[in-house]
C-alpha cells in the first residue's frame, strides 16, 4: 500500500482564494483524520471521520473551514477564503480502528496564504 | 490547562547519554497513549504504545502512572539518528479524539 496520499504537498495561494486539500487514506481503514501544525500551536485535530461520517468537528477553527470524506477513499478539506493565519501545514491520518491504534500520517501540505 | 503538556525543549545531548522526556495530561478517563517521533519536515510516525505496567523496544522505554497523569520515555545510549521532535500522544475516554501534545525537540551531538 502506498500509505497515506495528500496532495497539494505544498500551495501559495492569496488571501481570499479557495483552497482544497485532498486526502487519500490507507485502503480499508475506517478512520480518517485531519490535523493542522504550526510552530505556536503544535498538531490540532480539526475533525475526524468514521466510515465518511463526521465524527467531531469541534477542532475546526470556524466555519471557513469544512471537510468532506463522499467516499472511503477520498477526502478533502476546504478553506473558503482564505486568511494569511491559515498558513500551517495540514495533515491527513487514517486509521484501521480509531481506539488505541496506531494512526498513519500522510507527508502533509504546507499552505502558505500570502 | 492543555489538554496534553510537554517541556518543548530543545533537549541537546551528547551521543550515549540518557535523556528522558514527561508529558502530563488533563483528562483522567483517558484510556491509552503513545508517543511519536516527527523527524523536521516530515510526517509523525509512531514510536511505541504505552502500557500500563510499562514498556522497552530497545533503547527506548515508555512508562505511564495513571495516579499522576503523566507518560515518560526514556532513551537510554543516544544516537545522532534521535534527533527528532517526541510527540506525547492520548486517546480520549472514548478512544476516537486523538490529542497530540507540542512536543519535545531533542538534539544529540557527537
Amino acid at each position: 500500500d502506498a500509505g497515506v496520499i495528500q496532495s497539494p504537498r505544498h500551495e501559495v495561494t492569496e488571501m481570499g482564494q479557495e483552497v482544497t486539500l485532498r486526502c487519500k487514506p490507507i485502503s480499508g481503514h475506517d478512520y480518517l483524520f485531519w490535523y493542522r501544525q504550526t510552530m505556536m500551536r503544535g498538531l490540532e485535530l480539526l475533525i475526524y471521520f468514521n466510515n465518511n461520517v463526521p465524527i467531531d468537528d469541534s477542532g475546526m477553527p470556524e466555519d471557513r473551514f469544512s471537510a468532506k470524506m463522499p467516499n472511503a477513499s477520498f477526502s478533502t478539506l476546504k478553506i473558503q477564503p482564505s486568511e494569511p493565519r491559515d498558513s500551517a501545514v495540514y495533515f491527513c491520518a487514517s486509521s484501521l480502528v480509531g481506539y488505541g491504534t496506531e494512526a498513519f500520517f500522510g507527508q502533509g501540505t504546507r499552505l502558505t496564504v500570502v | 490547562r492543555k489538554e496534553v503538556e510537554q517541556d518543548p525543549g530543545p533537549f541537546n545531548v551528547p551521543e550515549g547519554a540518557t535523556v528522558a522526556f514527561n508529558c502530563t495530561y488533563s483528562n483522567s478517563a483517558s484510556q491509552s497513549f503513545f508517543w511519536y517521533r516527527q523527524d523536521c519536515r516530515k510526517e509523525p510516525k509512531l514510536l511505541m504504545s504505552v502500557y500500563s505496567s510499562g514498556n522497552e523496544d530497545g533503547r527506548f522505554t515508555a512508562q505511564l502512572n495513571r495516579a499522576s497523569q503523566y507518560i515518560s520515555l526514556l532513551i537510554r545510549d543516544s544516537k545522532l539518528s534521535d534527533s527528532a521532535t517526541y510527540l506525547c500522544v492520548v486517546n480520549d475516554a472514548g478512544g476516537f479524539k486523538t490529542i497530540f501534545g507540542a512536543g519535545t525537540r531533542l538534539f544529540v551531538k557527537a
